[in-house]
């Protein structure tokens, strides 16, 4: 089975440090990685999606990474700000529910506060 | 306006009564899913489908029925609600193969007493 963790919990920085929230899973035969961002009150939103086959992924300040053998991915904030004070949570979908589209697999989020 | 709405953002019902979650999207996505959230046990999907007549089982949907009444509505029910039912519920949508990125509505608190 599946399992997804994410290290620390919680996260708390002065602004316009750059840092790195880290996710791992115990299987690697992914289909893909997705890291979300969830605020308070409100659903989650897709951030960046990583293919089995791709290494990384950027989205303006946002750098995603992917290493399928060793089982983590980690998302890099460049120059952080206090709106980017989220949960941020990565799912992994399997191979074999390629065709699916069904099965993504949570971690359970870094809470990250980012201090003016 | 959302793409992806959830209705009602919040319920408190008492254990024993049938209750609704109903979600409507504008996407014009084919799959649609019910996820709970909670805290230690993160997301966890209940039921999904990928057209109007297609239903599937996800990992917990014992205790829980949907309906897809149409391409832009999908209904979660909770026949008879009991207390380990009080969760954040999240209904999402995705294009399906080739794209399948999750787009979220801001969920349903539900809590039963």
């Amino acid at each position: 089975k599946q399992e997804v963790t994410q290290i620390p919990a919680a996260l708390s920085v002065p602004e316009g440090e750059n840092l790195v929230l880290n996710c791992s899973f115990t299987d690697s035969a992914i289909y893909n990685l997705q890291w979300f961002r969830q605020d308070p009150g409100k659903g989650l939103t897709s951030l960046l999606l990583i293919q089995s086959s791709q290494r990384e992924q950027t989205s303006g300040r946002l750098n995603a990474s992917l290493d399928k053998s060793s089982g983590r991915s980690t998302l890099y904030i460049a120059a952080s700000q206090p709106g980017d004070s989220a949960t941020y949570l990565c799912a992994v979908r399997p191979v074999w529910e390629e065709t699916s589209g069904s099965r993504l697999t949570f971690g359970e989020g870094t809470q990250l506060t980012v201090n003016p | 306006d959302a793409d992806v709405t959830q209705t009602p953002r919040n319920r408190i019902t008492k254990t024993g009564k049938r209750i609704m979650l109903e979600c409507s999207q504008t996407k014009g996505h084919d799959r649609m899913y019910w996820y709970r959230q909670d805290p230690g046990l993160g997301l966890r999907l209940i039921y999904y489908s990928f057209d109007v007549k297609d239903i599937n089982k996800g990992e917990i949907s014992d205790g829980y029925s949907v309906s897809r009444q149409a391409q832009a509505k999908f209904s979660l029910s909770l026949e008879s609600a009991i207390p380990n039912q009080t969760a954040l519920y999240f209904c999402a949508t995705s294009a399906g193969t080739g794209d399948e990125k999750l787009f979220f509505g801001s969920g349903t608190q539900l809590s039963v007493l």
